[in-house]
């Protein structure tokens, strides 16, 4: 059970290129989410997905874009990178518990993205 | 949105002392607070979580207490070991969904 796998582990991109953050769990959970951690700062929601073909904005959803097109999959794009979004970028899935709101989420080990 | 302050940022405690993490929340439709532990190089892992109808939660060496009321909880561990070194968030959950709003971290460190 490989639970909450992240690609790539580093990324170094220049401002204005594009990439995709890869995040696949295989428990079968139908949330999943991505955040991004800065000194300081502590995990910050970027966008989450509740199920198969809908994603909604998190606090900080500028400069990112998501889809859900399986339930295993949950990429994290980046259309144009700015230096802003140096971080280190980590994605979780969980189960929906009683009343939605009340279950463990499984973390990936993260990508450490720097922007040049 | 919901907004969950931590305290304190660093926190040092001599192997077999007692460590204790504090963290407010705003929003009173939060219902569900779990406590992350963040190893140099990984992914947060759960260690210890509370629901809004239970005051308190124990599991060997850490306890967690809420107090609804004052919209604040704690993350409490004895007997620490240099192990228990590590990366501490707290985090809230609205009813509405599985949004988890992080505090900022807590760097605890474990003398020998």
């Amino acid at each position: 059970n490989a639970g909450v796998t992240q690609t790539p582990k580093f990324q170094v991109l220049k401002t204005g290129q594009s990439m995709t953050l890869q995040c696949a769990q295989d428990m079968n959970h139908e949330y999943m989410s991505w955040y991004r951690q800065d000194p300081g700062m502590g995990l910050r929601l970027i966008h989450y997905s509740v199920g198969a073909g809908i994603t909604d904005q998190g606090e900080v959803p500028n400069g990112y874009n998501v889809s859900r097109s399986t339930t295993e999959d949950f990429p994290l794009r980046l259309l144009s990178a700015a230096p802003s979004q140096t971080s280190v970028y980590f994605c979780a899935s969980s189960y929906p518990g009683t009343g939605g709101a009340d279950t463990e989420a499984f973390f990936g080990q993260g990508t450490r993205l720097t922007v040049v | 949105g919901e907004n969950v302050e931590q305290h304190p940022s660093t926190l040092s405690v001599q192997e077999g002392d007692s460590a204790v993490i504090k963290c407010t929340y705003s929003d009173s439709a939060s219902n569900y607070f779990p406590w992350y532990k963040q190893e140099l190089g990984k992914g947060p892992q759960l260690i210890i979580d509370i629901r809004s109808n239970v005051g308190e939660k124990k599991d060997q060496r850490i306890a967690v207490t809420l107090n609804k009321t004052a919209k604040h909880f704690s993350l409490h561990i004895t007997e620490t070991q240099p192990e228990d070194s590590a990366v501490y968030f707290c985090a809230a959950t609205p009813i509405t969904g599985n949004q988890f709003y992080f505090g900022t971290g807590t760097s605890l460190t474990v003398i020998p």
